[in-house]
Formats: C-alpha cells, structure tokens, sequence
C-alpha cells in the first residue's frame, strides 16, 4: 500500500512564525503536491514537484514556499505565518501510470 | 474551463443504496477518481475509472461514467453509518495542456446515513 505521511496531524502557530510542514511517501513517486482545503473554497494547488529539486507553482502559491532535496520528502514552507494561512493542508503524491494521487492525513495549522 | 459539480448534500437510510452524482467539463481526462474524506481526515481514494470505460465495479462500489454527457456517478450498495463522510470526484486534465498532474476537483458531497 502506499503510504503518504505528515509530520503533524495538528500545529498551532503564532503570526511571523517561519512554518515547516513536511510529507514523506515512501512509494518512489516523482509527483508529488501541497494542497490546502477551506470551507466552501475546496481544495486547492499551492505547489507541486515533479523531480528532486524541481517545483512548480500551483494557483495559490504566494506566501509559501517548498523543498524537495529527497525524492521522498517534500516539504512546505510559510516563511513568516500569518492568519489567512489557517487552514487543513495536504500532502499528496502521484503514481503513474493512473495518475493516481494518494493523500497524507493532513495537518490542521491554526495561526493566532 | 476546468469545473467540477456535484450537489453538496446527499441522506439516506442505513441500507439503501446511495448514488453521488457528478458532472466534469474537461472531455479528455484521462482518468476519473473518487475520493472520501472523514470528518478532520485527509482524502482516501476509493476508486478511479479510466475514461474508456463504462462502469467500474468494486465490492458495494459502483461507478459509471457517461462521457456524452460528461456524467460521472458513485453508488454504495447496503450504505452504513460508516460510510458517513464527504465525498469527492475529482478529474486529472491531460498532460500538455498546461496541467502537470493537478487535479480538479468537485466541491464534495456530504453524505448523511441515518441508523
């Protein structure tokens, strides 16, 4: 089975605060995405990467940033935190041929 | 345009069938997925349809996809109070056409069982 992990399930942080929000898979994927999920916005494509070292933006990137130094760990970054950026985050990462994306258990960042 | 629509709202009783309906815009995606979420949970794929295919069919899990109409649906057979959750469908535009593996997805659909 494929296993998607987040480094927190909850994280409450304070305004300014540099954030870390890290996603391991541990199936070799090339793919993998950082999504967040708003009550009546849905969900929603912050950044993705499709190669170590490789990113790309997705719809909503500003005010974050990511890492991907290992194949298997991709990790998302707020580099100085502030209240609009609570809110469910979501790691996913993508096997092919089906493009199937397979989701971590998210991590609810609340920012005070 | 990329839109995904479903009914946000679905109740049934502890038994019957349930069937989730969604509608995609996007005529080439390739495949098509449905994915459940539990209430604080991340997003559980359930199952996915190739798009030449009609019906998919696994355990109480029925798909069917009418690429005419662009018409995507998720029936739960015996439905349970666990089967409580959000559901989502959701569409992967093909590669070349700006996209590089984001998925689209409907706004879900909450699907109440009643004991």
């Amino acid at each position: 089975d494929v296993k998607v992990t987040q480094s927190s399930r909850y994280l409450v942080k304070r305004t300014g605060e540099k954030v870390f929000l890290e996603c391991v898979q541990d199936m070799d994927h090339e793919n993998m995405f950082w999504y967040r999920q708003d009550p009546g916005l849905g969900l929603r494509l912050i950044y993705f990467s499709y190669d170590v070292k490789m990113k790309e933006k997705g719809d909503i990137p500003e005010g974050y940033s990511v890492s991907r130094e290992k194949k298997e760990r991709f990790s998302l970054i707020l580099e100085s935190a502030s209240t609009n950026q609570t809110s469910m985050y979501l790691c996913a990462s993508m096997d092919r041929p089906t493009d199937t994306q397979y989701f971590g258990p998210g991590t609810r960042l609340t920012v005070l | 345009g990329e839109d995904v629509e479903q009914s946000l709202f679905l109740s049934v009783r502890e038994g019957d069938s349930s069937v989730i309906n969604c509608t995609y815009t996007d005529s080439s995606s390739t495949y098509l997925y449905w994915y459940k979420q539990e209430p604080g949970a991340g997003l559980q794929l359930l199952t996915y349809i190739f798009s030449n295919m009609d019906m998919k069919q696994d355990q109480r899990l029925t798909v069917l996809l009418n690429k005419k109409d662009k018409h995507l649906s998720l029936r739960i057979a015996d439905t349970q109070t666990g089967d409580s959750a959000i559901y989502f469908c959701a569409e992967i535009p093909p590669y070349g056409s700006g996209n590089t593996g984001k998925l689209i997805f409907g706004q879900g659909t909450t699907l109440q069982v009643k004991p």
